[in-house]
């Protein structure tokens, strides 16, 4: 167990609907990371969170965004869904100001779009 | 898309032996990171190794990293049962924002 919690664990949707993904950070740690992962595939970075602010993003359009909360807790929004979105959400949570710190993967929201 | 690329994608061997999983990445990096994911569930950091460094150990764990070839290795001796599951390699090389390769299956047969 990491401490990093996500919900729901699955989720059923339909195109064009809208989702929100929920994470809460383990204690201490300042920093969200939020990663999709296709079925087979490695996890893709989407983007990154550091004291309420977005600090980095990858190659994911507008349509995917995310907040994060003084508690360190966070979300992924993602709007207009397609088919493609269909995957397993991972965050993770770490402490920012020491390079290489290790980062704690929750379990986990499996999203289906229908 | 993904930075590492993981050698072989599947790996299949008997309880006792020893298992052995190769990266390869493209860009430079801070630190080079392994994980492993039981049935497509969350991810468990299994070691890091810096830039800096060329092996570690952790337990069964042995790892290696040569930046001049831009790869990595992991060794898993004794392997047992409970060892089977995905194994990726990840890249960090700006402030822990991963890049996954597309991991390697790995079954131990009882």
């Amino acid at each position: 167990e990491t401490g990093v919690t996500q919900s729901p664990t699955h989720l059923i949707k339909t195109r064009g609907q809208q989702v929100t993904l929920r994470c809460s950070s383990q204690s201490g740690h300042n920093t969200v990371s939020w990663y999709q992962q296709a079925l087979g595939q490695g996890p893709q970075f989407i983007f990154q969170y550091y004291r309420e602010e977005e600090n980095g993003r990858g190659n994911f359009p507008p349509r995917f965004s995310g907040l994060q909360f003084p508690n360190y807790s966070s979300e992924l929004n993602v709007n207009a869904l397609e088919l493609d979105d269909s995957a397993l959400y991972l965050c993770a949570s770490s402490l920012e100001g020491t390079l290489g710190e290790t980062q704690y993967f929750g379990p986990g929201t499996r999203l289906l779009v229908l | 898309s993904q930075q590492g690329e993981e050698d072989p994608q599947a790996l299949s061997i008997q309880e006792g032996e020893n298992a052995t999983m190769n990266c390869s990445y493209k860009t430079s990096i801070n630190n080079l990171q392994w994980y492993r994911q039981n049935s497509g569930r969350g991810l468990v950091h299994l070691i890091l190794i810096r830039s800096n460094e060329r092996e570690k150990h952790s337990g069964r764990l042995r790892v290696t990293l040569d930046t001049s070839k831009k790869s990595s290795s992991l060794l898993i001796t004794a392997s047992r049962a409970a060892d089977t599951a995905s194994y990726f390699c990840a890249t960090d090389n700006a402030g822990n924002m991963l890049t996954f390769g597309g991991g390697t299956r790995l079954m131990v047969k009882p």
